[in-house]
């Protein structure tokens, strides 16, 4: 079956750098996305990989090696505004969209 | 309307009635899409529609239909609602294939 794997709750502290994981198996693959989505609103769109190695985008980074079946989404200079869910997603062979349940961030002062 | 608008915001149902969900995007978007989000799962597809007048089953369907008569609506309907239901239901949009999606505000259902 078709499966993505992400910490369920992560803790950090403002003002650090925090890196949130996800593996994944699917039926092939079409791209990788990362959304975030603060408490009671909708996901956003965050990032994008269909080929190895890093994305930059201002503070926040995405990884994605396909050998591994692995990403991870890089947050630095933490901001209280960044407590959320990241929400980590793969596109498979059917450009069907696999969803993980999403990594809860918690934001230190 | 600027993006995608869904009806109600929330809504509190009794087990056996009937209820559509509305979902207008202005973005003319040719896909869309329905999910639900419960607490501790990913989000679930229930139904999608490439492009107006077609439309697909997701991951979960069984008591959920819907319609693409034009490319800016797309409406869900519970022909006749169970508490299982319960969940906060997200309309969403994109361009087509591996593009990002856009996201509604979400429609929070209880079915009592």
């Amino acid at each position: 079956g078709q499966n993505i794997d992400q910490p369920t709750e992560m803790t950090a502290t403002e003002g650090a750098i925090v890196q949130i994981n996800c593996t994944y198996q699917t039926s092939g693959f079409n791209g990788l996305f990362w959304y975030q989505q603060h408490a009671g609103e909708a996901p956003t769109f965050l990032s994008y990989n269909v080929l190895d190695g890093l994305e930059e985008k201002g503070r926040f980074s995405s990884f994605l090696s396909r050998s591994k079946g692995y990403s991870y989404l890089l947050l630095k200079e933490l901001q209280m505004k960044d407590s959320a869910s990241y929400l980590c997603a793969v596109m498979d062979s059917n450009y069907q969209l696999i969803w993980g349940a999403g990594t809860k961030l918690i934001i230190k002062p | 309307i600027a993006g995608i608008t869904q009806a109600p915001t929330s809504q509190i149902l009794a087990a056996g009635r009937r209820m559509t969900l509305r979902c207008t995007q202005d973005m003319r978007h040719n896909a869309m899409y329905w999910y639900r989000q419960d607490l501790g799962l990913g989000l679930r597809l229930i139904h999608y529609s490439n492009t107006a007048g077609t439309t697909g089953k997701g991951e979960v369907p069984d008591g959920y239909s819907v319609s693409r008569a034009n490319t800016d609506d797309f409406p869900l309907t519970l022909a006749s609602a169970v508490p299982s239901q319960t969940s906060v239901y997200f309309c969403a949009s994109s361009t087509g294939d591996n593009s990002p999606l856009h996201f509604g505000n979400g429609t929070r259902l209880t079915v009592t």
